[in-house]
């Protein structure tokens, strides 16, 4: 069964300074990825996909994330942390076998609560 | 603005009463989906449909219940059979990218409690 897991669940960084945020996945072969990211109390915003193709992905708000077969990971970064990224970042994968068929979901992380510190 | 718009945004029922979420769509979506959300747990998937008047049972349906009369409309019912409802619900949809890849886009959630 595919799963998929973010290992912090929180994390702290000071503005300016970079970010990266862990995503691993377990599934016997590529998935569909995604990154999206929720404020406090409200619903979730899209901020990249992979399908296929180039593995290096870039999204919304400065954010690009990398997807790395041999270490079934697909890693959020940003180059500059800004006050309003304090949020909580959630990865998801899709199933290629099932995606847009009978079974189309997608399994999600725990997430991980971004703080940004002044 | 085409959204996905959730009502109430807050919610509050006695234990052993019915209660049911609105979820409405203008962006033409085909698939809807409702998610439940826990502290530290992340998105679990309640019930999902495809299409009008077609709805799939996800990982933790029990107590929960779905229609899909009209394309834009997907309402929830949390039952009295759901034994710990109180959570944040998040009502999605999606349309294919190509070849079959749905995003999904979600609504402002419904923060439901039950005392």
């Amino acid at each position: 069964a595919q799963s998929v897991t973010q290992p912090d669940i929180h994390i702290t960084v000071s503005e300016g300074a970079s970010l990266e945020l862990r995503c691993n996945y377990s599934y016997g072969a590529t998935p569909y990825l995604f990154w999206y990211v929720q404020s406090p109390g409200q619903g979730l915003q899209l901020l990249l996909k992979y399908f296929s193709g180039d593995t290096l992905v870039q999204g919304i708000k400065g954010f690009e994330a990398e997807f790395k077969r041999s270490q079934s990971s697909f890693n959020l970064r940003k180059p500059s942390v800004h006050w309003s990224d304090a949020a909580e970042y959630f990865c998801a994968v899709g199933d290629p076998l099932n995606y847009g068929g009978a079974t189309n979901k997608l399994i999600f992380g725990t997430g991980t609560l971004l703080a940004v510190q002044p | 603005d085409g959204g996905i718009t959730q009502s109430p945004k807050y919610l509050f029922r006695k234990e052993g009463q019915n209660v049911t979420l609105s979820c409405e769509q203008n962006l033409n979506h085909d698939a809807m989906y409702w998610y439940r959300q826990d502290p530290g747990q992340g998105l679990r998937l309640i019930y999902y449909s495809q299409i009008v008047n077609d709805f799939q049972k996800g990982d933790i349906a029990e107590g929960y219940s779905v229609s899909r009369e009209k394309k834009e409309s997907f309402p929830l019912t949390v039952t009295s059979a759901q034994k710990n409802p109180t959570a944040f619900y998040l009502c999605a949809s999606s349309i294919p990218t190509g070849q079959g890849k749905h995003e999904q886009y979600f609504g402002p959630g419904t923060r439901l409690t039950v005392t």
